[in-house]
């Protein structure tokens, strides 16, 4: 089966730029998506396919994918997107919707 | 503004069957054009997506559970519904309904319930 990789962790000073990465084999060729969840609260669409931001999510908040690896990045970070994110992707060759595990980013 | 809620028993005895209903306002879910799923995440883990149903009543379900899981779906009511059966500790988790947008075949999460805790114990 289809399987994301992401950092369990990633800490970032506020103001600085958060990048959370996404691999799998050939990722770039998937649609990926990404979510936030905050401590208890369901997660929240904050990236679908690859750069599209849903209505209320800010411009600092964009995606990019190619070849192996997905990336979401975060510029000027605040206090407010410490969180964990998740990316997701459904591979058809299994009919199987994936998530990768997790990173949990950290505002220092 | 489609909302999703999700229902039923906290606390299930192992070898019980869990039960779970998901009611949907804002939307129809008779209309097509989604799937409707259950996600779970197991206490400070992450997501495991459990499977889907369509509101014609097919569905699909993660391999690693389908001999255990059973979706529903009751369109004059709105909502769909998931049973797992023989559970044990390991089924503990907060369950989570869902919709699910097919556009492109990309099957993008949109509208998430608040989630429900169930714990197995005797």
């Amino acid at each position: 089966s289809y399987v994301l990789t992401q950092p369990p962790s990633l800490s970032v000073a506020p103001g600085k730029t958060a990048s959370i990465t996404c691999g799998g084999n050939n990722i770039g060729s998937k649609s990926v998506h990404w979510y936030q969840q905050k401590p208890g609260q369901a997660p929240v669409l904050v990236i679908y396919y690859n750069s599209d931001r849903p209505s209320g999510i800010p411009e600092r908040v964009s995606g990019s994918n190619s070849g192996n690896t997905a990336t979401l990045t975060i510029s000027r970070v605040e206090a407010g997107d410490e969180a964990d994110y998740y990316c997701q992707v459904w591979d058809s060759s299994s009919d199987h919707l994936v998530f990768g595990g997790g990173t949990k980013l950290t505002v220092l | 503004q489609v909302l999703l809620q999700e229902s039923g028993p906290g606390l299930v005895k192992p070898s019980q069957t869990l039960s779970l209903t998901c009611t949907v306002s804002g939307g129809s879910i008779s209309r097509g054009g989604y799937y409707w799923t259950w996600i779970r995440q197991h206490p400070g883990k992450g997501l495991e997506w459990i499977g889907y149903i369509y509101y014609s009543g097919s569905t699909y379900y993660n391999p690693s559970l389908k001999s255990r899981v059973t979706m529903s779906v009751d369109t004059s009511k709105n909502q769909f519904s998931l049973n797992l059966s023989s559970v044990t500790a390991a089924d503990t988790a907060v369950y989570y309904c869902a919709r699910l947008d097919p556009v492109d075949t990309a099957m993008v999460i949109d509208y998430w319930g608040q989630g429900t805790l169930v714990t197995v114990s005797s």
